[in-house]
């Protein structure tokens, strides 16, 4: 089944240590999104990808980078994770802008 | 910026009843969409709505796109117990939005429990 796929399901990592998020897709999706959701609250968007086109969303912290080497894989990088960055994180895709985004498993990330 | 006002927060209920949640927005939407999220998964995508006026079913889950388009209602039928989770109204961004064409604006989620 074509799907989106994020991993690892769980990622523990310290205070200050990089770290990096994957997302892969299987529905040849233009479009590839990036969200936070923190406890009890929506999603947020922080960027997304459309083709190789980066748009980053104005109150995504510098913190917060990505990287879309091919169609199918897109990567979150959190160069020094803190406290606060503790959250799930949710990938997405569509096959265009305006069409229906549809999301990964989510990766929950736990800063010690 | 945009809002969407989801309501109710939370609902708790008997299996068996039925279920009406809603979302309203000050602003147009051209696609309205109802995710629901079981605890550490993903959103999953129940219906989409395309349409002002729009009725969409999906086994027991009905929802609408209101004809102003600034609001849209989830019902569910028949409660029964894998129900339970959060459920998500989104309204989409139109073509008209320039670099955030496509984004969603997520409502706040209604939490159902659902009681055997």
């Amino acid at each position: 089944d074509a799907m989106v796929i994020q991993n690892p399901r769980y990622q523990v990592t310290q205070f200050g240590k990089p770290v990096t998020l994957s997302c892969s897709q299987t529905l040849n999706h233009n479009v590839m999104y990036w969200y936070q959701q923190k406890s009890s609250q929506a999603p947020k968007l922080l960027f997304h990808y459309y083709d190789k086109d980066f748009n980053n969303e104005a109150d995504t912290p510098d913190n917060f980078q990505s990287r879309r080497p091919n169609t199918s894989f897109c990567f979150l990088d959190i160069r020094s994770p803190g406290l606060g960055d503790a959250a799930m994180y949710l990938c997405a895709t569509s096959r265009a802008k305006v069409e229906t985004q549809y999301f990964g498993p989510g990766t929950r990330l736990l800063v010690l | 910026g945009q809002q969407l006002n989801q309501s109710p927060q939370s609902m708790f209920i008997q299996e068996g009843e039925d279920v009406s949640m809603n979302c309203t927005s000050s602003s147009i939407f051209n696609t309205w969409l109802w995710y629901k999220q079981d605890p550490g998964e993903g959103p999953v995508l129940l219906i989409a709505l395309y349409k002002a006026g729009e009725l969409t079913s999906n086994g027991r889950l009905t929802a609408q796109f209101g004809i102003t388009r600034k609001d849209s209602f989830l019902n569910i039928s028949a409660s029964i117990p894998s129900d339970v989770g959060i459920y998500f109204c989104a309204g989409q961004l139109g073509l008209n939005y320039g670099g955030s064409q496509g984004n969603l604006i997520f409502g706040k989620g209604t939490k159902l429990s659902v009681k055997p």
